[in-house]
C-alpha cells in the first residue's frame, strides 16, 4: 500500500535553532499534505494544509512565520520550525492525500518527536 | 462550531467486546475515519465510513449514522495488543481531518 515517509523521527535541539521536518509520499503523488501537532495525551491538531505549488493554508492560531511549510514537488512537503522554543516541543505528524481511482485515502507519516532544550 | 466527542477511556478484558462511540458536529462531511494510535507512534488507519451503515473488517467494525452525527467502532475478541488510543476523525471540507480527543482502551488479562 501507499507509504508516507517522515524524517527525522526524533530531534533534540537548542532553543533558538530551526528544525526542518520532511514528509515524502513514496509511491503516489500528493498534491495536498497536512501537518498536525500532538501534545502528550491530546489529540492531533491540524496546523496547516500544504498544497503543491502554492502557499500553505494555516489554521487559526498557527503562526505562519514560525512554522514554514514548503511543498515544492508532488512527493515532498517540509515543515520548518523556526527559532524553536521549549513550548514547541511536541509530536509533529504529516499526512498525504492520495486521490486514487478507488477513492480518497489519507496516509500518515511516522511522526517526529521534537524536543527543544 | 465544530465538535467531535468520544469517551476518554474504556477498560475491558481480553476476549471481550468494546464499543467506542463518537458524536460529531462539523461543517462539511466527507466521511468518518477511525484510527488506532499507540503511544509515541503515528495513527494507523482502521476504517472509513461515508455512507450510513456498518462496515466490517475482521475483528473491527465501524458504524455510521449521518443523520444522527454518530459513529461507533466495535472491537471484538479483544487482545492485549489492542490497548491503544482510538481516534475518531471527520473529513470536512477540502479533505481536512478533524480529530476527536481519542479514547484510551485498556485491555486487562
Amino acid at each position: 500500500g501507499a507509504v508516507v515517509s517522515q524524517h527525522p523521527s526524533r530531534v533534540i535541539c537548542k532553543s533558538g535553532t530551526s528544525v526542518k521536518i520532511e514528509c515524502r509520499s513514496l509511491d503516489f503523488q500528493a498534491t495536498t499534505m497536512f501537518w498536525y501537532r500532538q501534545f502528550p495525551k491530546q489529540s492531533l491538531m491540524l496546523m496547516a494544509t500544504s498544497n503543491e505549488g502554492s502557499k500553505a493554508t494555516y489554521e487559526q492560531g498557527v503562526e505562519k512565520d514560525k512554522f514554514l511549510i514548503n511543498h515544492a514537488s508532488l512527493t515532498l512537503s517540509t515543515l520548518t520550525v523556526t527559532s524553536a522554543h521549549p513550548e514547541d516541543s511536541s509530536f509533529y505528524i504529516c499526512s498525504a492525500r492520495d486521490l486514487s481511482p478507488t477513492g480518497e485515502k489519507l496516509f500518515f507519516g511516522s511522526g517526529t518527536q521534537l524536543s527543544v532544550l | 462550531g465544530q465538535n467531535i466527542d468520544q469517551p476518554t477511556e474504556m477498560t475491558a478484558t481480553e476476549g471481550a467486546i468494546v464499543q467506542i462511540n463518537c458524536t460529531y458536529q462539523t461543517s462539511g462531511f466527507n466521511g468518518l475515519f477511525w484510527y488506532q494510535q499507540h503511544a509515541g507512534e503515528a495513527p494507523t488507519f482502521l476504517s472509513y465510513n461515508v455512507l450510513d451503515g456498518l462496515e466490517e473488517k475482521g475483528r473491527f467494525s465501524s458504524f455510521l449514522s449521518r443523520s444522527k452525527g454518530y459513529s461507533y467502532l466495535l472491537l471484538k475478541e479483544l487482545q492485549m495488543k489492542d490497548s491503544a488510543s482510538y481516534l475518531c476523525a471527520v473529513s470536512g471540507s477540502w479533505g481536512k481531518l478533524q480529530f476527536g480527543a481519542g479514547t484510551q482502551v485498556v485491555v486487562t488479562p
